[in-house]
């Protein structure tokens, strides 16, 4: 299963809300996490199950979708919130990851 | 609180075989309903899921690298290991271990927890 993300990367500013889409080349229901990744570290875990926030996380992220198409929404963008995002498929192995979508500071 | 640490030779040579072991602390690796596995990230790309091991002892692997890789389990020293043969230049990345939570009532969860990183480059 092939894993799209768009946009690829983007400039926004403190307070903006964010959306970043995930599209799979198939469906797989709700199967899908986002992930948050900074430069040097492994990759945090955010959302599972298309919206499921996982614990401790920040209540400005959220997720939706099933089937084809998710959407990582950023409510309102914080300082630390600026990495790149990654979506990943858990309906079937192999597992998979989207190419990851870098958010930068405008 | 649960804890993985990659460890392994950083430089390994073409044609020979990359070794890397995990090491859980704070938990138990043979914990019922949990994947152990490697998910690989050459530098300036993106995540790269290579495969994982049930806690029964299914394996998963990825297919582009099926040929060249074992995953294995050992309860008694609370550690997995990843084996990748015949090496080349593509296969440089830092590679991480990692826990997922198998599916809970229809409930399938994301990679939570992470070791740092190891960076392995091959090169002769």
């Amino acid at each position: 299963i092939q894993l799209t993300q768009s946009p690829s990367s983007l400039s926004a500013s403190v307070g903006d809300r964010v959306t970043i889409t995930c599209r799979a080349s198939q469906g797989i229901s709700s199967y899908l996490a986002w992930y948050q990744q900074k430069p040097g570290k492994a990759p945090k875990l955010l959302i599972y199950a298309a919206s499921t926030l996982q614990s401790g996380v920040p209540s400005r992220f959220s997720g939706s979708g099933s089937g084809t198409d998710f959407t990582l929404t950023i409510s309102s963008l914080q300082p630390e919130d600026f990495a790149t995002y990654y979506c990943q498929q858990l309906n079937s192995f192999p597992l998979t990851f989207g190419p990851g979508t870098k958010v930068d500071i405008k | 609180q649960l804890q993985l640490q990659e460890s392994g030779p950083g430089l390994v040579k073409p044609s020979e075989t990359l070794s890397l072991t995990c090491t859980v602390s704070g938990g138990s690796i043979s914990s019922s309903s949990y994947y152990w596995g490697w998910i690989r990230q050459p530098p300036g790309k993106g995540l790269e899921w290579i495969g994982s091991i049930y806690y029964s002892g299914s394996t998963y692997y990825n297919p582009s690298l099926k040929s060249r890789v074992t995953i294995s389990v050992d309860t008694s020293k609370n550690q997995f290991s990843l084996k990748l043969s015949s090496v080349t230049a593509a296969d440089t990345a830092v590679y991480y271990c990692a826990r997922r939570e198998a599916e809970v009532r229809g409930v399938i969860f994301g990679v939570d927890y992470w070791g740092q990183g190891t960076l392995v480059t091959v090169s002769s």
